[in-house]
């Protein structure tokens, strides 16, 4: 399977601030990546799809970019409801295969 | 609006079988879709389970496939998960979700997600 890792796993950030996520996955995948959001007792929801187009509804502070192994999500002024898990998941190999999270909560 | 409904038992005895169905309403389940099921353990991350499509073309985690069956009810607008010969690995949050046919398409539309326990 596809190893797909985020950093950071974690991290502190306050309200207006600009958040850039990193997933890197195990082998190419050119721009087969989708990003989700997830809070607590949630499903995810689809924010990116694509590596960089962005979902139906989904604010545009919201961007994602990125191909072959590297891709970003940027979050360019964080909001109160963006608190939450971030996760990447690679849909070019068979299984599609998910990042740990990154988990963005109030400094 | 599409939705996404999962039901079935919250608990499971070890050995035996977990069936999960989804009902879907607000869009056809013979539409150019995929029907997911994705799997979270407490606590921990997302495992993609399988998928089916209207036609019955399944693709299953090969980690899975020798105990997972995914069928679908075009009558009852709805599709099922059965995973044989549980362990306390399986327990998890079963989500059932949408995938749209294309080839970057994520997973659009979920249901609330079910916590499976498996435990005697």
């Amino acid at each position: 399977d596809i190893q797909m890792t985020q950093s950071p796993s974690s991290l502190s950030a306050s309200v207006g601030d600009r958040v850039t996520i990193t997933c890197r996955a195990s082998q190419s995948i050119s721009s087969y990546l989708n990003w989700y959001q997830q809070k607590p007792g949630k499903a995810p929801k689809l924010l990116i799809y694509g590596a960089s187009s962005l979902q139906s509804g989904v604010p545009s502070r919201f961007s994602g970019s990125g191909s072959g192994t590297d891709f970003t999500l940027t979050i360019s002024s964080l909001q109160p409801e963006d608190f939450a898990t971030y996760s990447c998941q690679q849909v070019y190999f068979t299984p599609p295969t998910f990042g740990p999270g990154t988990k963005v909560d109030i400094k | 609006q599409v939705q996404l409904q999962e039901s079935g038992p919250g608990l499971v005895k070890p050995s035996g079988t977990l069936s999960l169905t989804c009902a879907v309403s607000g869009d056809s389940i013979s539409s150019s879709n995929w029907w997911s099921w994705v799997r979270q353990p407490p606590g921990k991350g997302l495992e993609w389970i399988g998928e089916i499509y209207h036609s019955g073309s399944t693709t299953y985690n090969p980690s899975l496939k020798s105990r997972v069956t995914i069928s679908i009810d075009k009558s009852k607008n709805q599709f099922s998960l059965k995973l044989r010969s549980v362990t306390a690995a399986d327990t998890a949050v079963y989500y059932c979700a949408r995938r749209w046919a294309g080839a970057t398409a994520g997973l659009d539309y979920w249901g609330q997600g079910t916590l499976v326990i498996v435990s005697s």
